[in-house]
């Protein structure tokens, strides 16, 4: 299983882009990537996924790097309600999830 | 919208005894997993959930200590055996809606489960 990298922690100030980055260097040609992030007390939830493009949503961007290598995912205005931890899932599309310990994002008021 | 409910959300077993955990989707799907979340850790898979045949099970998960049954396209069971404390997790189960676009995982709200 191809394994992701991200930071154990982030802050970041309210209102402003959060850049959560994600380091996958053994990126498979086949896997998506996938986001999810988990509220406290919740389900995991999907934020975004991507192959190749650049891809964007009403939720967060997902900007790729052009050798797949690595990725970052995009909250363009962070909000309280975006304190959670967001996971990095490399994976085949429909097929099972094996998650990385993930970033945990603390929003500042 | 698509609705996951897991049954029950919560509980309290003593150790040696058994736990069903039941998960209801309201429309079809493909797949069905179970997934661990120890307390303060990141999610485990314990194993795919197929229907009418044997799940398939991840490195370090067996078919004695977690069961699981799917007998159709909209409920599975996990059972949790003969329970110790390390077992205390949150159990979630998770599905991929038939012909959803995109094919993501949506998951249930899980049940905390408390060995004592």
């Amino acid at each position: 299983d191809a394994k992701t990298t991200q930071p154990n922690s982030m802050e970041s100030n309210e209102e402003e882009p959060v850049h959560l980055p994600c380091n996958h260097s053994t990126i498979s040609g086949t896997d998506y990537i996938h986001w999810y992030r988990q509220l406290p007390s919740q389900g995991p939830e999907y934020v975004i996924h991507g192959l190749t493009s650049n891809v964007n949503n009403r939720m967060a961007s997902l900007a790729i790097a052009e050798d797949r290598k690595s990725s970052t995912l995009i909250l363009h205005r962070a909000t309280l309600r975006d304190a959670a931890v967001y996971y990095c899932i490399l994976g085949e599309n429909g097929n099972q999830f094996y998650f990385g310990t993930g970033t945990s994002l603390t929003v500042i008021p | 919208s698509a609705v996951i409910s897991q049954k029950p959300s919560r509980d309290i077993c003593q150790r040696g005894t058994s736990l069903t955990i039941q998960c209801q989707v309201d429309s079809q799907v493909t797949m069905m997993f179970w997934y661990r979340q120890q307390p303060g850790q990141s999610l485990t898979l314990i194993a795919t959930a197929n229907q009418g045949s044997e799940a398939t099970y991840e490195s370090g998960f067996v078919i004695d200590k977690f069961p699981i049954s799917r007998p159709n396209l909209t409920f599975s069971t996990l059972t949790v055996s003969n329970m110790s404390p390390e077992d205390s997790s949150i159990y979630l189960c998770s599905v991929i809606w038939m012909d959803a676009v995109p094919l993501e995982q949506y998951f249930g709200p899980g049940t905390r489960l408390t060995v004592t």
